[in-house]
């Protein structure tokens, strides 16, 4: 079975641009959630969503903005880059969503996004 | 909200030592508590978790955990480690309100 994708693997932009990440779960999952890792650090929780209604939010600005489709895959966008947003950016998928469940999330590769 | 707090940030063992790496999180409700582990070039995998029962939880590869409710601790150990245990560790909570926490991790290296 494959397990969590994610695309591109690697992405460049210059300041001001606009991203869109994309993710697919595992076949069965219906729950995404989306993490920012920056060098040297854990990951940052983002997004979670499940059955495409948002179900937690981190402390990230609203240039951050997510969304699922049907098929339970999810896009993860970023306006207005800024060289902080350089970073890896991790994607996960449960079967439902994390809290108070028994629900252990699979993560992807991630996406390597360098802002220049 | 709830934060998580790795206290070494890099270990360095020899092979057939014993591991413990801390992990400490302030959170007073119920919580489920997982270690996941970053070997060189791959992704995030899970080593174990904790959701509830039994304190002592036993994951893939001899590791194994204890949940100190009182302390606010989920340690994680090994009794003897091996080179390929190379890899960054991380430590998470994870609460009520979907909103899993990460410690800063720690890179840990066993020399052969």
């Amino acid at each position: 079975d494959a397990g969590v994708t994610q695309s591109p693997t690697h992405l460049i932009k210059t300041r001001g641009q606009q991203v869109t990440l994309r993710c697919s779960p595992i076949s069965g999952h219906k729950s995404v959630s989306w993490y920012q890792q920056v060098l040297g650090q854990g990951p940052q929780f983002i997004f979670q969503y499940y059955e495409k209604e948002e179900r937690g939010r981190g402390n990230f600005p609203d240039r951050f903005s997510a969304r699922q489709f049907p098929n339970y895959s999810s896009e993860l966008n970023v306006n207005a880059l800024l060289l902080g947003d350089s970073a890896l950016y991790l994607c996960a998928s449960s079967l439902a969503p994390t809290s108070g469940s028994y629900n252990e999330q699979f993560f992807g590769p991630g996406t390597r996004l360098t802002v220049l | 909200a709830q934060s998580v707090s790795q206290h070494n940030h890099h270990v360095i063992l020899s092979e057939a030592a014993s591991l413990e790496l801390g992990c400490n999180y302030s959170y007073g409700g119920t919580v489920n508590l997982f270690w996941y582990v970053q070997y060189p070039g791959q992704h995030l995998q899970l080593l174990l978790k904790y959701f509830s029962g039994d304190p002592l939880v036993k994951g893939i590869k001899g590791f194994e955990a204890e949940f100190i409710k009182s302390k606010f601790s989920f340690n994680l150990r090994k009794p003897s480690v091996q080179w390929s245990d190379t890899a960054e560790y991380f430590c998470a909570v994870n609460a009520w309100n979907n909103d899993m926490r990460f410690g800063a991790g720690t890179r840990l290296t066993v020399k052969p």
